[in-house]
């Protein structure tokens, strides 16, 4: 059974800090989703990540894969307090005609202080 | 372009009644999904839809829920009876067909509480 976890499942940080959220998963795929979760809210797609050594930046994001580590890393660059919320890695494995069903890591709750 | 829809939003019952959660995936979209969030745990998935077909229906629970699309489009999860470990958010989310990322772009969430 694929698992896929996330480390730390919860991050305080201070504004203008960097911190990293590690996603590690357990079998070969080469589809890896980062999404961000508001309170109440739908999951908003962040990055998709496709191959190895994949890596992919949005404002303060930064989303990277290592097929062979079987992890990606999620870096926060100078975090302000419009970051916080809950993060989730999933990992989407191959059948029949697409990708299909997606495995979630536990997510993130990432708190930015002043 | 409207995004993924789901009815209700919040539902409340009591153990042994019955539920029908509403989705709408996003218009063209030929894949749909299903999963559900109980508190404290991860996101799982639950069944998946190819048009009115169902692909993969490996994670749901038990036949107690019961998913249909009927004409490819919007989608129905019944819960019946529904038990107190049902509890949970119900998210649906689709995709584009044969899409090499099969970005899966989701909805608000049912919020389901069985008491």
């Amino acid at each position: 059974e694929l698992k896929v976890e996330q480390n730390p499942l919860f991050l305080s940080m201070q504004e203008g800090k960097n911190y990293t959220i590690y996603c590690n998963y357990s079998t070969t795929s080469d589809r890896l989703y980062w999404y961000r979760q508001d309170p109440g809210k739908s999951l908003e797609s962040l990055f998709v990540l496709l191959s190895n050594g994949a890596v992919k930046q949005e404002g303060r994001l930064m989303a990277s894969l290592d097929t062979k580590a079987r992890l990606s890393t999620l870096h926060i660059t100078a975090a302000v307090h419009d970051l916080s919320a809950t993060y989730f890695c999933a990992v989407g494995v191959a059948g029949g005609t697409s990708y299909g069903k997606l495995t979630f890591g536990q997510g993130t709750i990432l708190t930015v202080h002043p | 372009e409207a995004g993924v829809t789901q009815f209700p939003s919040h539902s409340v019952i009591e153990k042994g009644q019955t539920v029908t959660l509403r989705c709408d995936p996003i218009s063209g979209h030929d894949n749909l999904y299903w999963y559900r969030r109980v508190m404290g745990k991860e996101i799982k998935f639950l069944l998946h839809f190819v048009k009115e077909s169902k692909q993969d229906e490996s994670g749901m629970p038990n036949n107690r829920f019961l998913a249909e699309r009927t004409g490819g489009t919007y989608s129905t999860l019944k819960v019946q009876p529904a038990e107190l470990e049902d509890s949970g958010v119900y998210f649906c989310a689709s995709s584009q067909p044969l899409a090499d990322l099969n970005e899966q772009f989701f909805g608000p969430g049912t919020r389901l509480t069985v008491l």
